[in-house]
């Protein structure tokens, strides 16, 4: 199966500090990756995502790093607030389906 | 728009009781997913569907049987409930690759 593996389990963070989430993925034929946020006792929601044709995508304070050389992908959070505290998952995708992470857990310290 | 929907919310099994677990989608959107999520890991996939009548096996199918024969609705069987299938369950639909998310089911098998 895939391998889609985060570097950390869990992130604190001051508030208004900047964060960033890393995720190292397998296939080399993914050609598109997706950061989610899951709060607790909630589905995952769709945050940002990425082509493989592309280094780097920018939104609304995220912004999504993409390293096919090393197969890396990280997900950076301008400003952390309070209500980013959550799991993140990132998800690759290489044909049909979706492989996810198992997820870096992100509290933000008021 | 409802998005998409699960029912029931959580549920108790005994092993090797059946059930039907719900997802309702009011996007028309063409694809939708099933994924177990165990604590603290990553979503795995199920079943996926590309359209009305028509379902693929995902990564961990095994115990688990799907149905798409309308695009709203893609119920997930449990045919003989095993303590292994203890879980949350995340019904997903996507027209291209965004997936949404439902609230999830909870399910234990006792």
């Amino acid at each position: 199966g895939e391998s889609v593996g985060l570097h950390l389990p869990t992130l604190s963070v001051q508030e208004g500090d900047n964060s960033i989430i890393n995720c190292a993925y397998s296939n080399s034929a993914s050609d598109y990756f997706i950061w989610y946020k899951q709060e607790s006792g909630k589905g995952p929601q769709f945050i940002i995502d990425i082509r493989s044709n592309m280094d780097k995508r920018q939104g609304q304070r995220v912004t999504v790093l993409l390293n096919k050389t090393v197969k890396h992908l990280s997900l950076q959070i301008a400003a952390t607030q309070p209500g980013d505290s959550a799991v993140y998952f990132c998800a690759e995708n290489p044909g049909n389906q979706f492989y996810f992470g198992t997820g870096t857990s992100l509290t933000v310290i008021p | 728009n409802a998005g998409v929907t699960q029912t029931p919310k959580f549920r108790i099994l005994k092993i090797g009781q059946s059930m039907t677990l719900q997802c309702t989608q009011d996007m028309n959107h063409n694809y939708m997913y099933w994924y177990r999520q165990d604590p603290g890991m990553g979503l795995k996939l199920i079943y996926y569907s590309v359209g009305a009548g028509i379902t693929d096996k995902g990564e961990v199918p095994n115990g688990y049987n799907v149905s798409r024969s309308t695009t709203e609705d893609f119920p997930l069987r449990l045919e003989l409930a095993a303590p292994s299938q203890t879980s949350v369950y995340f019904c997903a639909s996507s027209q291209r690759e965004t997936q949404y998310f439902g609230p999830g089911t909870r399910l234990l098998v006792l």
